[in-house]
């Protein structure tokens, strides 16, 4: 199976701060990349499908971009209803789907 | 809007067997979405069990294929997980979750269940 790492494990940052985080596929997933975001007490919840097309209802502020193995998720201004976990997804010759380990967001 | 919501015992005893339900409400089950399960642990993270489509197809988790049953019920319009042989590391929210036929994306997730294994 493909097994997908993320880095940051965590970070802290303010509001209005830029964040990347980074998503690393151990093999060739083209653009079969998902983002989801997560808070606590909640189901994950889409962010990003595709490796950069933004779901509906999700703010701009939100991007994804990469292929092949590395992939990045954006915040281009951090909002305090922000601050959660995310989560990349491979979905290249899927099924299986697996996830990455998640990266946490919290406030500095 | 589409709604699931998962239903089972929130403890069950080492060697025994989970089963869960999830209903979906504001779709069809016969849509033509694959109908999933996922759980989440501290220790495995979000791990895929297993998905269903209408018709019955299966395509399960390699790691937990010798003790995963996914079943759908369309008359209810819903779906189901068994899992077997039950150990401490089975302990986990359990989602159950949705993607379109044609993409490899889940847009919709049930608000979980708590499963624990313990004597």
């Amino acid at each position: 199976d493909i097994q997908m790492t993320q880095s940051p494990s965590s970070l802290s940052a303010s509001v209005g701060d830029r964040v990347t985080i980074t998503c690393r596929a151990s093999q060739n997933v083209r653009t079969f990349l998902n983002w989801y975001q997560q808070k606590p007490g909640q189901a994950p919840n889409l962010l990003i499908f595709g490796a950069s097309s933004l779901q509906s209802g999700v703010p701009s502020r939100f991007s994804g971009s990469g292929s092949g193995t590395d992939f990045t998720l954006t915040i281009s201004s951090l909002q305090p209803e922000d601050f959660a976990t995310y989560y990349c997804q491979q979905s290249f010759n899927a099924p299986p789907f697996t996830f990455g380990p998640g990266t946490k967001v919290d406030l500095k | 809007q589409v709604q699931l919501q998962e239903s089972g015992p929130g403890l069950v005893r080492p060697s025994g067997t989970l089963s869960l339900t999830c209903v979906v409400s504001g779709l069809s089950i016969s849509s033509g979405n694959w109908w999933s399960w996922v759980r989440q642990s501290p220790s495995q993270g979000l791990e895929w069990i297993g998905e269903i489509y209408h018709t019955g197809s299966t395509n399960y988790n390699t790691s937990l294929k010798s003790r995963v049953t996914i079943t759908v019920d369309k008359s209810k319009n819903q779906f189901s997980l068994r899992l077997t042989s039950l150990t401490a590391a089975d302990t986990a929210m359990y989602y159950c979750v949705t993607r379109p036929f044609i993409h490899y994306y889940f847009d919709q997730w049930g608000q979980g269940t708590l499963v624990t294994v313990s004597s």
